[in-house]
């Protein structure tokens, strides 16, 4: 099992530039989340999803859309880019809500310019 | 006031030494807690669960002390791979954010 895949690891955007970051995971989670971290702010909730087809908005959605087309992939999609969504990105899966273990992708850094 | 509160440290320890690591959360209704670790620019990974009886893992024991809202997580004879940032996460049940983290306490454990 390849656990969750983060797609890409690096990348850097100009204002207003949008882009997909992608995220997969082959366990057959069903809560699969998005959360940004920032420098003594620790994760941060975006967007999450409790099963194919349901989403909701965590702690700081805006600027963020998702969509939860199959059980395994969750992208999140930022529709014009902003210098204030520099940060580092994790996708994260649990086989269900309320599941003690969190699964995390690699990250991708995000440079806004 | 944050709902996860951690001391950021650093703390830099000697190779051997015993580091303690404290954190406080603000819903008295969490039900789940949680050690996480962060190396350096990786993902977080599950350390190790909290339970209000304490508990043992190697090296490494955890504490909840649920009337004051504390948890702590104590580290005997530090090896240098224990460096890393060290997340306190609580579960809100109901609640739909889940997971809630602390912004983490950074180890350096020093030869």
């Amino acid at each position: 099992n390849a656990g969750v895949t983060q797609t890409p690891k690096f990348q850097v955007l100009k204002t207003g530039q949008s882009m997909t970051l992608q995220c997969a995971q082959d366990m057959n989670h069903e809560y699969m989340s998005w959360y940004r971290q920032d420098p003594g702010m620790g994760l941060r909730l975006i967007h999450y999803s409790v099963g194919a087809g349901i989403t909701d908005q965590g702690e700081v959605p805006n600027g963020y859309n998702v969509s939860r087309s199959t059980t395994e992939d969750f992208p999140l999609r930022l529709l014009s880019a902003a210098p204030s969504q520099t940060s580092v990105y994790f996708c994260a899966s649990t086989l269900e809500y309320g599941d003690r273990e969190a699964f995390f992708g690699q990250g991708t850094r995000l440079t806004v310019v | 006031r944050k709902e996860v509160e951690q001391d950021p440290g650093p703390f830099n320890v000697p190779e051997g030494a015993t580091v303690a690591f404290n954190c406080t959360y603000s819903n008295s209704a969490s039900q789940s807690f949680f050690w996480y670790r962060q190396d350096c620019r990786k993902e977080p990974k599950l350390l190790m669960s909290v339970y209000s009886s304490g508990n043992e893992d190697g090296r490494f024991t955890a504490q909840l002390n649920r009337a004051s809202q504390y948890i702590s997580l104590l580290i005997r004879d530090s090896k240098l791979s224990d460096s890393a940032t060290y997340l306190c996460v609580v579960n809100l049940v109901g609640s739909a954010r889940q997971l809630t983290f602390g912004s983490g306490t950074q180890l350096t454990v020093l030869p």
